[in-house]
């Protein structure tokens, strides 16, 4: 298994603020995924991302508002760009490792925009 | 969509009795998995069944799968306030997992 260290773990933001959110793991994992939940809702996939490229992002979702960086197969970073109240949810980082489609989570960052 | 829907979506039980929740899906996928999401934070994976098993066990916890009928079932045995929590299916079929909608369990001591 894999320990998945998502930071911060909430925060509150000013309207037309950007924050980055970092996820660390403890061991390589081949896929990291990042993941957008509303209150009481599912998880929204927001993108795939990738090692030393450019992130595949979902429907709706787009690289301006949403950069993500994977320098190495254990680190991710997402920004929330130009923030608005309607950014405010909780965001995940979630990786798989080679042999199992089995997902880590990370805590989750809990953002709010005011 | 290969999104799953569970049933119910919230729960409302005794600690001690059986909780028992249900995911339905609509494409063909190569394994269903259950996770526990406690208050808005990371999930915790559960348990992975495959498209050629129709049950499994881990521990109080008891699934089965029908692919015919594209539906899971998630059974909690004797259950305990602690189990109080959200619980999502995710069907595989390649990466990435796509989530339910959850339900929402509540233990009563």
């Amino acid at each position: 298994s894999a320990v998945i260290s998502q930071k911060p773990s909430r925060d509150i933001c000013q309207r037309g603020t950007s924050l980055t959110i970092q996820c660390q793991v403890d061991s390589q994992v081949t896929m990291m995924f990042w993941y957008r939940q509303q209150p009481g809702q599912s998880l929204t996939l927001i993108a795939t991302a990738n090692q030393g490229s450019e992130a595949t992002y979902e429907s709706g979702f787009v690289i301006d508002k949403f950069p993500i960086s994977r320098p190495n197969l254990t680190f991710s970073t997402l920004t929330v760009s130009n923030m608005s109240p309607e950014d405010s949810s909780i965001y995940l980082c979630s990786g798989t490792g080679q042999r199992s489609t089995e997902a880590f989570f990370g805590q989750g960052t809990r953002l709010t925009v005011v | 969509s290969q999104q799953g829907e569970e049933d119910p979506q919230a729960l409302s039980i005794q600690e001690g009795e059986n909780a028992t929740m249900n995911c339905s899906y609509k494409t063909s996928i190569n394994n269903l998995q259950w996770y526990r999401q406690n208050s808005g934070r990371g999930l915790v994976h559960l348990i992975l069944i495959r498209s050629n098993e129709r049950e499994k066990h881990s521990g109080r916890l008891r699934v089965t799968l029908d692919t015919s009928k594209k539906s899971s079932s998630l059974l909690i045995t004797a259950s305990r306030a602690a189990d109080t929590a959200s619980y999502f299916c995710a069907t595989a079929r390649g990466t990435p997992l796509v989530f339910g909608k959850g339900t929402r369990l509540s233990v009563i001591a």
